[in-house]
């Protein structure tokens, strides 16, 4: 069965940067791009980009670039997202999820369990 | 605009039927799929594409969409749907994804 895992629990200062890991399994990495999302404490769903595991091309939303870094090591079907010049408002549960269909839409069919990162001095 | 609207909260009595909304000019080229959420757990889908339910999503749960509009429609709500719920979708450009702001679904 799919399965999408992620690292733990983070606690990092302002200024710093984080880097949260999502392992794959129970499909072939290569064929699925995979996204990350993030939510604040008690806020809605914001999309940061993805990763093209296949080829490493990323895309990212406006509001990211510059801070967000993806990469993936397909020897061990993981995805990993760094986010830089960490500020309070970054403290959030950050998620993978696996697009299954991107011709018409984007359907995110598999989730991690997300990982929450706390920025605070 | 890149943006999906939703209402921020509904509410329905048991065992009726409720429609969530998701309104955004991306909507007329790309479907929107639509996401439950829970307190302390990850999102989950529950529709995609025209109106297709993932595997142990209950027939009750569909979907439909008219111009810039996806809706998200329960028949007979039970109280285990009392939850957070979100669209989302490709933007304008077709790259970058959005998501609704969330409607937070209370069964009566």
């Amino acid at each position: 069965q799919v399965q999408l895992v992620q690292s733990g629990a983070e606690v990092k200062k302002p200024g710093a940067s984080v880097k949260v890991s999502c392992k794959a399994s129970g499909y072939t990495f290569t064929g699925y791009y995979m996204h990350w999302v993030r939510q604040a404490p008690g806020q809605g769903l914001e999309w940061m980009g993805w990763i093209n595991p296949n080829s490493g091309g990323t895309n990212f939303a406006q509001k990211f670039q510059g801070r967000v870094t993806m990469t993936r090591d397909t020897s061990i079907s993981t995805t990993y997202m760094e986010l830089s010049s960490l500020r309070s408002d970054d403290t959030a549960v950050y998620y993978c999820a696996r697009v299954g269909n991107w011709n018409d839409g984007a359907d995110f069919d598999y989730w991690g369990q997300g990982t929450l990162v706390t920025v605070s001095s | 605009s890149s943006e999906l609207t939703q209402d921020p909260a509904v509410s329905v009595a048991l065992g009726q039927t409720v429609r969530i909304t998701c309104q955004g000019d991306s909507l007329r080229s790309y479907y929107a799929s639509w996401y439950q959420q829970k307190p302390g757990q990850a999102p989950v889908l529950v529709i995609y594409g025209k109106n297709n339910r993932p595997s142990g999503i209950p027939d009750r749960f569909s979907g439909s969409s008219s111009g810039n509009t996806a809706s998200l429609t329960i028949t007979g709500a039970q109280a285990e749907d009392e939850a957070d719920y979100y669209c989302n979708s490709r933007d304008s450009s077709g790259n970058l994804v959005v998501f609704g702001g969330g409607t937070k679904l209370t069964v009566l």
